[in-house]
């Protein structure tokens, strides 16, 4: 069956520091990739998404590649802030089904 | 922005009761799910409901699950005699669309815990 992998955490960085989360996925044709972010107290959020093959999604200055070759989509950001500490969770939904199909989530503590 | 909402945001139960975990999704919204997260673990896809029915289920909704939306706005989950394992925060979520790409709103989650 379908399922992701992603980095276990905690992440710990400094702000302004370079941001990356692995997350590697195995499904079978072509997924929909996504990360959602859940900041303390908060329920998940979609932060972005892509949905073929050499798609980049961006937002709030995060970004992932769908990588087909690598079946990854690994989230970065360049500069990270305080204010993005949370957990972090890669997921993938196959275009047969309506389930998302989740990692075991990142947590990201960023200190001032 | 619009929300989904979930009530109570902790459930305290003893082995063997029943427990309904209540959300109220988005109103122009037609697709609902339940998702858990037993901590520490993944995020676990429970069920989907569409139309008045299950569309998809895991092998985790057996049948001491049930899901039920009893009028226009609320949808709910039922464990009909819990178990310790089922201490969790359940999810639940809704989209207004059901193909792969659409956006799924989640609630805060209800922390259940069974002694």
């Amino acid at each position: 069956g379908d399922s992701v992998t992603q980095m276990e955490g905690p992440v710990t960085l400094s702000e302004e520091a370079f941001l990356t989360i692995n997350c590697t996925y195995t499904a079978t044709g072509y997924p929909s990739l996504f990360w959602y972010v859940q900041y303390p107290g908060e329920g998940l959020q979609l932060l972005l998404k892509a949905t073929k093959a050499d798609d980049k999604g961006s937002n709030k200055g995060f970004e992932a590649t769908y990588r087909k070759e690598t079946t990854s989509f690994h989230l970065e950001k360049g500069s990270v802030q305080v204010s993005d500490s949370a957990v972090y969770f890669c997921a993938l939904r196959d275009n047969a089904g309506n389930m998302l199909t989740f990692g075991g989530g990142t947590r990201l503590m960023v200190k001032p | 922005e619009p929300e989904v909402t979930q009530t109570p945001s902790h459930q305290v139960t003893q082995m063997g009761q029943e427990v309904i975990l209540r959300c109220v999704p988005i109103s122009n919204h037609l697709y609902f799910y339940w998702y858990r997260q037993i901590l520490g673990q993944k995020v676990e896809f429970l069920v989907s409901f569409y139309n008045n029915e299950i569309s998809e289920k895991s092998e985790i909704f057996d049948d001491q699950f049930s899901v039920e939306r009893p009028d226009g706005s609320n949808f709910t989950l039922k464990i009909r005699s819990t178990k310790l394992e089922d201490s969790a925060m359940y999810f639940c979520a809704s989209s207004d669309g059901a193909v792969a790409n659409e956006k799924l709103f989640f609630g805060s989650g209800t922390q259940l815990s069974v002694l």
